[in-house]
């Protein structure tokens, strides 16, 4: 059974790091593209960023360029996702999710349970 | 970037009607559109994909059509847990995958 289980919710000060984790069973991490989306309070879905662990192929939403960074572990089938600073406006549900074997293949299938991200100002 | 607009936002309906819920993309996307169902507190469940293939153990009642930039998922028959926010999403083209809006189907 394909399980992905986020890391537990986040309580954080504006400009403090963050790194919040995804880790996956139950497929071959390494063949699987994984993405991660934001949703803001009582908002819709956005793409963050996506990241191909075979090779770290990172690619990332025009909108979170230089905002974040994602990244993986293979070894422990864990992908991440960080921030350096953090800002109020990063308050949200992150949610990592398992898409195709190749990059317009499939949409996110497999989704975590998601991981509530809290910056006070 | 494709730009996804949902219609309507808020769809009124009563338990066992059939609702029809809209996507549209800004450019042609082919057949890469999903369809998503989010309960409150929950995250995305993907219905359809392909714009319209059904997901491992989706109902029957969910269907979905449409290619090019115009597409519809049909629910033929509302049941109360049907009674959620959907979401439709472009895999066609990155950057980035785009999601529409969201249409809201409630208790008429």
């Amino acid at each position: 059974e394909v399980q992905l289980v986020q890391s537990g919710a986040e309580v954080k000060e504006s400009g403090e790091s963050l790194k919040i984790s995804c880790k996956t069973s139950g497929y071959s991490f390494t063949t699987y593209w994984i993405g991660w989306v934001r949703q803001m309070p009582g908002k819709g879905l956005e793409c963050v960023g996506i990241i191909y662990p075979g090779d770290s192929d990172t690619r990332y939403s025009p909108s979170f360029q230089g905002q974040v960074t994602i990244s993986v572990d293979k070894s422990i089938s864990t992908a991440y996702l960080q921030w350096s600073s953090l800002k109020a406006s990063d308050t949200a549900m992150y949610y990592c999710a398992r898409l195709g074997r190749t990059l317009y293949q499939l949409p996110p299938g497999n989704w975590g349970q998601g991981t509530l991200v809290t910056v006070s100002s | 970037e494709i730009v996804m607009t949902q219609s309507p936002a808020t769809l009124s309906v009563s338990p066992g009607e059939r609702a029809t819920l809209s996507c549209r993309a800004s450019q042609s996307i082919g057949s890469n559109l999903a369809w998503y169902q989010q309960k409150v507190g929950q995250a995305p469940r993907l219905l359809i994909y392909g714009a319209s293939t059904r997901a491992t153990d989706i109902p029957a009642r969910f269907s979905g059509s449409g290619s090019g930039t115009e597409f519809t998922l049909t629910i033929s028959s509302l049941q109360s847990e049907d009674f959620v926010v959907y979401y439709c999403q472009q895999y066609k083209i990155w950057p980035p995958f785009t999601f529409g809006p969201g249409t809201k189907v409630d208790f008429k």
